[in-house]
């Protein structure tokens, strides 16, 4: 079975400010990690997925995460935020050989001005 | 293409009724879910189909049914409903099982 911890609940950070959402997994088979961007209202938008290569995985609108096998943790991360990420962030796993998606509790971001 | 669409948007159900959330995809998806969403816990899946006529419990079931006869349709049934099942619902829907989820807009359900 799999797991997903999403440390933070809230993360506050200024606008332009760096950003890092934290996630760790366990799991007892290989797994592909997902983050995925829920805006007020709307249902969840893919940002990135890791499903195998290059550990350090581009995403859209900016944002970046990083596979760590070792740490099993798949951080997402933003150089310089903007007011438009205020959104709650889900970070989701899924076992290889499964068809299911486990999602973290989510962190809501809020970029203040 | 519209992609995922749900049916209602809001509704107030009251103890021990009935209904069905529906969720169409014209986006020819295999794999098609359905999500509650309960503040502070993230989405739980209830049930999940990888085509028609196959679905499967996910590990939250209890309270509902699904049923998967053509590809685009995927409804969501629950039967006689409690207050515990007050939520946002959420229908996805992918071409693999590794593929990007595309979520449907939601249905916030309210049971009274």
């Amino acid at each position: 079975a799999q797991s997903v911890t999403q440390l933070d609940s809230q993360v506050p950070v200024f606008e332009e400010a760096p950003v890092e959402l934290r996630c760790n997994y366990s799991s007892s088979v290989s797994v592909y990690l997902f983050w995925y961007v829920q805006y007020p209202n709307q249902g969840l938008q893919l940002l990135l997925k890791y499903l195998s290569g290059s550990t350090l995985v581009k995403g859209i609108n900016g944002f970046e995460a990083e596979f760590n096998k070792s740490q099993t943790s798949f951080h997402l991360r933003k150089p310089s935020v903007h007011i438009s990420d205020t959104a709650e962030y889900f970070c989701a796993v899924q076992g290889r050989g499964t068809y299911k998606y486990i999602f973290g509790t989510g962190t809501r971001l809020k970029v203040l001005a | 293409n519209a992609g995922v669409t749900q049916t209602p948007k809001f509704r107030i159900l009251k103890i021990g009724q009935s209904m069905t959330l529906q969720c169409t995809q014209d986006m020819n998806h295999n794999y098609m879910y359905w999500y509650r969403q309960d503040p502070g816990m993230g989405l739980k899946l209830i049930y999940y189909s990888v085509g028609a006529g196959i679905t499967d419990k996910g590990e939250v079931p209890n309270g509902y049914n699904v049923s998967r006869s053509t590809t685009e349709d995927f409804p969501l049934r629950l039967e006689l409903a409690a207050p515990s099942q007050t939520s946002v619902y959420f229908c996805a829907g992918g071409g693999t099982s590794t593929d990007t989820q595309y979520f449907g807009p939601g249905t916030r359900l309210t049971v009274l």
